[in-house]
């Protein structure tokens, strides 16, 4: 089956500039959560989304936001762009019978720079 | 401010020996655990966990250890193979149904031929 598919690879955006992400999950999982990976900060946890509500949500600035549609798939918005945002951004998402990240199937994750 | 931590940001050990990769937490609320390896230009994937009930858990070559009054767990890997080469993420939460996760920053592990 499709694993969980993170749009677009790479991308490279200015300061002051807005970015969106997206992330599909696997067919049948409503959770999905996302994840900022920076080398000297391991993975630091953003949001998590079931059923297009917000459930969790990590210690991120507004800047950081994101919504997850009716079909599960979700996004992640960081508008005004700083050179720290520059990451490694990971979506993860989870099926209902399994609780916590032992179930998390992670995509392959968004490289984005800014510049 | 760091409540999980990985010392070690890489460690290097022969082919056929042990890998032991450690993780340090400060939460006591913690109960949770989990180690995550990933490859690059991959995502991380789901390699063993441990709930705060056990002190040991097994499956194949990896065992994940917890000792809870140390607020210490440690993963080994007998033996170690070249494919096991992956940097290693330990993660905790309060609770196994939480899908909200803290991680460390990672121990970057090379098996040598």
């Amino acid at each position: 089956k499709a694993g969980v598919t993170q749009t677009p690879r790479y991308l490279i955006k200015t300061r002051g500039q807005q970015v969106t992400l997206s992330c599909s999950p696997i067919s049948g999982h409503r959770s999905v959560s996302w994840y900022q990976q920076t080398p000297g900060q391991g993975l630091q946890f953003l949001f998590e989304y079931f059923s297009e509500t917000q459930r969790n949500k990590g210690n991120f600035p507004g800047r950081f936001s994101g919504r997850q549609f009716s079909n599960s798939r979700s996004e992640m918005n960081v508008s005004t762009l700083e050179l720290g945002d520059s990451a490694l951004y990971l979506c993860a998402s989870s099926p209902p019978s399994i609780g916590g990240a032992n179930g998390y199937t992670f995509g392959s994750g968004t490289r984005l720079t800014v510049v | 401010d760091q409540q999980v931590k990985q010392n070690s940001p890489s460690l290097s050990v022969q082919e056929g020996r042990i890998s032991i990769l450690n993780c340090d937490y400060t939460n006591s609320m913690f109960d949770y655990f989990l180690w995550y390896k990933k490859y690059p230009a991959e995502g991380p994937t789901f390699l063993i966990s441990i709930s705060s009930i056990k002190d040991k858990n097994e499956d194949g070559r990896f065992t994940v250890f917890l000792n809870k009054s140390a607020k210490h767990l440690s993963l080994h890997i007998v033996p170690s193979q070249p494919g096991d080469s992956a940097v290693y993420f330990c993660a905790a939460s309060e609770g196994s149904g939480t899908y909200k996760y803290i991680f460390g920053t990672g121990t970057r592990l090379k098996v040598l031929a």
